[in-house]
């Protein structure tokens, strides 16, 4: 079964820093992997979704990378602003079609 | 509306009650999922829909929860006896293309079940 991990679980960093989150997963045979994000009582909004034939995507501020062979995934976000305060998931989709998230990492920017 | 909605956003059931969450997906969109989240955790798979097919039900925790989409847009999620371990927040997500196709999940504000 598809686990996947996040790391660090929680982040909090002033205004301007830039920020590498972690998502590793243990079967790296992967359909594609998304990264969304969520804020307090919302559902969650698409970032990136990179498919397995691709080693990264870009939108904005935010990139994401990923290395199959390994199983992680990294979304850097460059010079992080208070309005990236939000809970970040990835979610990897394997053979089955079913996306498995992980826990998610709780990112505090602080002005 | 041109995002997922979910319906009622806040439910409170008293234990033993059945309760109905409602989900209209993006026109168009193919493929539907429900996720259970609770406090503090990532989603946790429930089923999946390929237009009214239910082609996943392998999440689903108990047979007191019932999903449906007949005509392969709106779907319901049913809870039958609500106990307080259902309490969550439930989470539904539709995507354009089936199985096999790369498109992201597009997710609604969710609904927040809590059985008292």
């Amino acid at each position: 079964k598809q686990e996947v991990t996040q790391i660090p679980a929680a982040l909090s960093v002033p205004e301007g820093e830039n920020l590498v989150l972690n998502c590793s997963f243990t079967d790296s045979a992967i359909y594609n992997l998304q990264w969304f994000r969520q804020d307090p009582g919302k559902g969650l909004t698409s970032l990136l979704l990179i498919q397995s034939s691709q080693r990264e995507q870009t939108s904005g501020r935010l990139n994401a990378s990923l290395d199959k062979s390994s199983g992680r995934s990294t979304l850097y976000i460059a010079a992080s602003q208070p309005g990236d305060s939000a809970t970040y998931l990835c979610a990897v989709t394997e053979g089955s079609y079913i996306p498995t998230f992980g826990r998610g990492t709780s990112l505090i920017v602080h002005p | 509306g041109a995002g997922v909605s979910q319906s009622p956003r806040y439910k409170v059931a008293k234990r033993g009650q059945d309760v109905a969450l409602r989900c209209d997906p993006i026109s168009g969109h193919v493929s539907l999922f429900w996720y259970q989240q609770a406090l503090g955790q990532g989603p946790e798979f429930l089923t999946y829909f390929q237009n009214e097919a239910q082609l996943d039900k392998s999440g689903l925790p108990s047979d007191r929860f019932f999903a449906e989409r007949p005509e392969g847009s709106v779907s319901t999620l049913k809870i039958q006896r609500t106990q307080q371990e259902d309490s969550a927040v439930y989470l539904c997500a539709s995507s354009l293309l089936g199985t096999g196709g790369n498109s992201p999940l597009h997710f609604g504000n969710g609904t927040r079940l809590t059985v008292t």
